[in-house]
């Protein structure tokens, strides 16, 4: 079985500072690992995913995350904050074959101006 | 193209009543699935169905029926709702084709349901 662990669940930075969001997942197999977004009274969207292609993955919006195999994290950045990016995150892990998407906890993000 | 819908948007519910939340999407994926969300724990699979007339239980299916009779439509149904089951529900839908489980899943805009 899979499983995610978001290591903080609310981050607040200062508008125009990095920002940091941390993943850990644990999976038997090869897993394939996303970074959803959601504002505010809104659905999910998809932030960039990690397919096995590329370690450094680049998603919208100027968020980009690393895959680390040894240290099984998959963490979120982007280097400036917009006060556009307060909203809830999740990392999300499936297994390979399987469309099954395993949430974890989410962690909200404030931006302050 | 719509992409994922649901309604109702919000809905009261009292204890035992029974509602259908529905879910379509016009971009003819095999693949859909209902999630609820509840605060602190992220998102949880209820049903998933990977094609018309094939539905699996996920991790929290107690209290939900699904159906899947066409490839565009797949409603949930609390046939007795009960307080527990006061949430946010979200469905999902992807193509389903690569095997690998790495294509993107696009969500509706949610369903709120209060139970009292």
């Amino acid at each position: 079985a899979q499983s995610v662990t978001q290591l903080d669940s609310h981050v607040s930075v200062s508008e125009g500072t990095p920002v940091l969001l941390r993943c850990n997942y644990s999976s038997s197999y090869s897993p394939s690992l996303f970074w959803y977004v959601q504002h505010p009274n809104k659905g999910l969207q998809l932030l960039l995913k990690y397919t096995s292609a590329a370690t450094l993955v680049k998603g919208i919006n100027g968020f980009e995350a690393e895959f680390k195999k040894s240290e099984t994290s998959f963490h979120l950045t982007k280097p400036s904050a917009h006060m556009s990016d307060a909203a809830e995150y999740f990392c999300v892990v499936t297994l390979s074959g399987d469309y099954k998407l395993s949430f974890g906890a989410g962690t909200t993000v404030t931006v302050r101006a | 193209n719509a992409g994922v819908t649901q309604t109702p948007k919000f809905q009261v519910l009292k204890t035992g009543q029974s509602m259908t939340l529905q879910c379509a999407q016009d971009m003819n994926h095999e693949y859909m699935s209902w999630y609820r969300q509840d605060p602190g724990m992220g998102l949880r699979l209820i049903h998933y169905s990977v094609g018309a007339g094939i539905t699996d239980q996920g991790e929290v299916p107690n209290g939900y029926n699904v159906s899947r009779s066409t490839t565009e439509d797949f409603p949930l149904r609390l046939l007795s709702a009960a307080p527990s089951q006061t949430s946010v529900y979200f469905c999902a839908s992807t193509f389903g084709a690569d095997g690998l489980g790495q294509e993107t899943q696009y969500f509706g805009p949610g369903t709120r349901l209060l139970v009292l």
